[in-house]
């Protein structure tokens, strides 16, 4: 089955840095990849997503990019704010299968005021 | 409108019991998803169903988990003979189809004494 890795487990960045976390997977059949922010004791909410047919996808400060040769794809935040501060969860699902995602272990991303 | 709900929001009950949890989707959503999530660890998959089958329940840990959905909307997600490492949030989601925006609901949180 999918195999979803993700880096860093953890990230600190002082306001108004970038911030990157990047994760990797093993299904190249693979084809929508959403991007979920979980604030401590409260559900998971997508921020945005890319499907396999463009490489880049832009909302604000945040920054989606997938290379599909290289099985990886990377959520950008620039200008980081504190309020930014949260688990962030990748996830993969393929089109075979597309009801089932499979997700990455999170990055905790603390933004320093 | 409502967001995805579930209850009971936490669940306390003790190693052999039978516990039934429910998810109401958002109205109009023919996806809904259930996953359990650990802590420090991203959702885990266990079941999706488009109306009101399961079109894939692999991410079930064994014979003791089942979960429907018989009229499309409600569903209830069901442990028999519960066991320690069962305890865990359980989190439910819906979409209007499958790769599309799913929106979670607040979680159960088991704990099986």
């Amino acid at each position: 089955g999918e195999n979803v890795e993700q880096h860093p487990s953890t990230l600190s960045v002082q306001e108004g840095d970038s911030a990157v976390i990047k994760c990797t997977y093993s299904d190249s059949a693979s084809n929508y990849f959403p991007w979920y922010k979980q604030e401590l004791g409260k559900r998971p909410q997508l921020i945005i997503d890319i499907r396999s047919n463009v490489g880049e996808k832009k909302d604000q400060r945040i920054a989606v990019t997938l290379n599909k040769t290289a099985k990886h794809f990377s959520l950008h935040i620039t200008e980081t704010q504190p309020e930014d501060s949260a688990v962030y969860f990748c996830a993969a699902s393929m089109g075979a299968n597309a009801g089932k995602s499979t997700f990455g272990d999170g990055t905790t991303l603390t933004v320093k005021p | 409108g409502a967001g995805v709900s579930q209850t009971p929001s936490n669940k306390v009950t003790e190693k052999g019991k039978y516990v039934e949890l429910r998810c109401d989707p958002i109205s109009g959503h023919t996806a809904l998803y259930w996953y359990r999530q650990s802590l420090g660890q991203g959702p885990e998959f266990l079941i999706y169903f488009q109306g009101t089958g399961a079109a894939d329940d692999s991410g079930l840990p064994n014979d003791r988990f089942f979960a429907v959905r018989p009229e499309g909307s409600v569903s209830t997600l069901k442990i028999q003979r519960t066991e320690r490492g069962d305890s865990a949030v359980y989190l439910c989601a819906s979409s209007r189809g499958v790769q599309e925006t799913q929106y979670f609901g607040p979680g159960t949180r088991l704990l099986v004494l």
